[in-house]
């Protein structure tokens, strides 16, 4: 079946530094979700980019579409112990299908 | 709270019992889902129901039965299982199959099969 990727699979930062996570698909996305689950928690829904090269911030929280909607990227600014968690993208190959969610990239923010 | 709730929150059975994890949504949506979730793996969705019918079932073995009421509420029946289907059972909700909505998680049960 149809795949979403996701790098890197860890990430270890200390805090303030910045972070960025990538999506990637070898078939265009109609369009991809971000998604959110805290240590011992469940996912909560971030953001959804729709269009091309679209780009929607959340305050730290920078969310970017590629322009060939095949790759999304998420870059948290000046990382805070609270963005602790894994981060998952969520993308749909075609209208009238499902979301198909990448492996995550989990986060750990060093204090 | 997401307006999904799901329990029991954990649930150790052996191999020849049976068992049954509840999820309720209170937040008037059409479609709801049943995901695994692993240590090693992504989120593997493994039934969905839209309108209380059953639209997907992802090569998901017979010893996981899903059972939908009505709209609100949505059932996994187990029996005989592994313990390989030790995992994160996450239900989700969302206004409407395919319309691209977001998901709602409830908070899950973890299963442990001894």
């Amino acid at each position: 079946g149809q795949q979403v990727m996701q790098i890197p699979q860890y990430q270890h930062v200390q805090e303030g530094e910045d972070f960025t996570t990538y999506c990637n698909s070898s078939t265009t996305l109609s369009n991809i979700q971000w998604y959110k689950q805290r240590p011992g928690g469940h996912p909560v829904f971030l953001i959804q980019l729709v269009k091309s090269g679209e780009v929607k911030k959340q305050k730290r929280l920078t969310f970017q579409f590629g322009e060939a909607k095949k790759n999304s990227s998420l870059h948290i600014t000046a990382t805070q112990t609270t963005d602790v968690g894994t981060y998952f993208c969520a993308g749909r190959h075609n209208y009238g299908q499902n979301f198909v969610f990448g492996p995550g990239t989990r986060l750990s923010v060093l204090p | 709270e997401t307006g999904v709730t799901q329990t029991p929150r954990h649930l150790v059975m052996g191999m020849t019992n049976k068992k049954s994890l509840k999820c309720e949504q209170h937040l008037g949506h059409n479609a709801m889902y049943w995901y695994k979730q692993s240590a090693k793996k992504p989120l593997e969705l493994m039934f969905v129901y839209n309108f209380k019918e059953q639209t997907e079932n992802n090569s998901v073995p017979s010893r996981f039965s899903p059972e939908c009421p009505n709209s609100s509420h949505l059932f996994l029946h187990l029996h005989t299982l592994q313990p390989e289907d030790s995992a994160l059972y996450l239900c989700a909700s969302s206004q409407e199959f395919l319309a691209g909505d977001e998901q709602f998680f409830g908070p899950g049960t973890r299963l442990t099969v001894l």
